[in-house]
């Protein structure tokens, strides 16, 4: 099945703490994204990948960070979270061939920090 | 950036009924792209409709466009309990580099 995974789906830790979500999809999507969901202000993206390498910030990436060393990974990393970053974030990934395709989003991931 | 702004921000009607939410953007397009999200889950991609089209339909899903308003809408016809969800749509911009840009979303709640 043709999917985008996210893990984990709950996460609650301490501010400080060092935490990776990761991401995966099996579409052989060069396009990979990364976004923030808060009550309010919709969905903002944090960064996004065009391809293997090739890493850009999207509106919202002050404390955080990625990398996309495969085509199919593209892990979310939260070097000292901070409780601003309690959120609710997903991940998608979109063939960018032809652009006539949506996204794919992953289930989410809500993370508390505390 | 070319945030699209959905109208109304929350609707409920009863079931069988049409609903219709409507979403304006700002700058040009490549096309324009309607999300449902059921709450805290992933988004779901529902229907893509480019700038060189005017209308799309798929099931009860209608989109309309009208790219010299900037503007377009979801009609959703003989609405069921089940389409009680958030809906969003989501520009993508002209530059083959532009990511999706979402808005804030409508509301929908269908009463049975």
């Amino acid at each position: 099945e043709a999917q985008v995974t996210q893990n984990p789906r709950y996460l609650i830790t301490v501010t400080g703490k060092k935490l990776t979500v990761t991401c995966s999809q099996n579409m052989n999507h060069e396009y990979m994204s990364w976004y923030r969901q808060d009550p309010g202000l919709g969905l903002r993206q944090i960064y996004y990948s065009m391809n293997v390498e090739v890493t850009d910030k999207g509106d919202v990436p002050e404390g955080y960070k990625v990398s996309r060393k495969e085509k199919r990974n593209f892990p979310l990393i939260l070097e000292s979270p901070s409780p601003n970053q309690t959120s609710l974030y997903f991940c998608a990934s979109s063939s960018t061939g032809t652009r006539n395709y949506g996204y794919t989003f992953g289930s989410g991931t809500r993370l508390t920090v505390v | 950036s070319q945030q699209g702004e959905e109208d109304p921000q929350a609707l409920s009607i009863q079931e069988g009924e049409n609903a219709t939410m409507n979403c304006s953007y700002k700058t040009s397009i490549n096309n324009l792209q309607w999300y449902r999200q059921n709450s805290g889950r992933g988004l779901v991609h529902l229907i893509l409709i480019r700038s060189n089209e005017r209308e799309k339909h798929s099931g009860r899903l209608r989109v309309t466009l009208d790219t010299s308003k900037k503007s377009s809408s979801l009609l959703i016809t003989a609405s069921r309990a089940a389409d009680t969800a958030s809906y969003f749509c989501a520009t993508d911009g002209l530059s083959g580099n532009t990511p999706l840009v979402f808005g804030k979303g409508t509301r929908l709640s269908v009463i049975a």
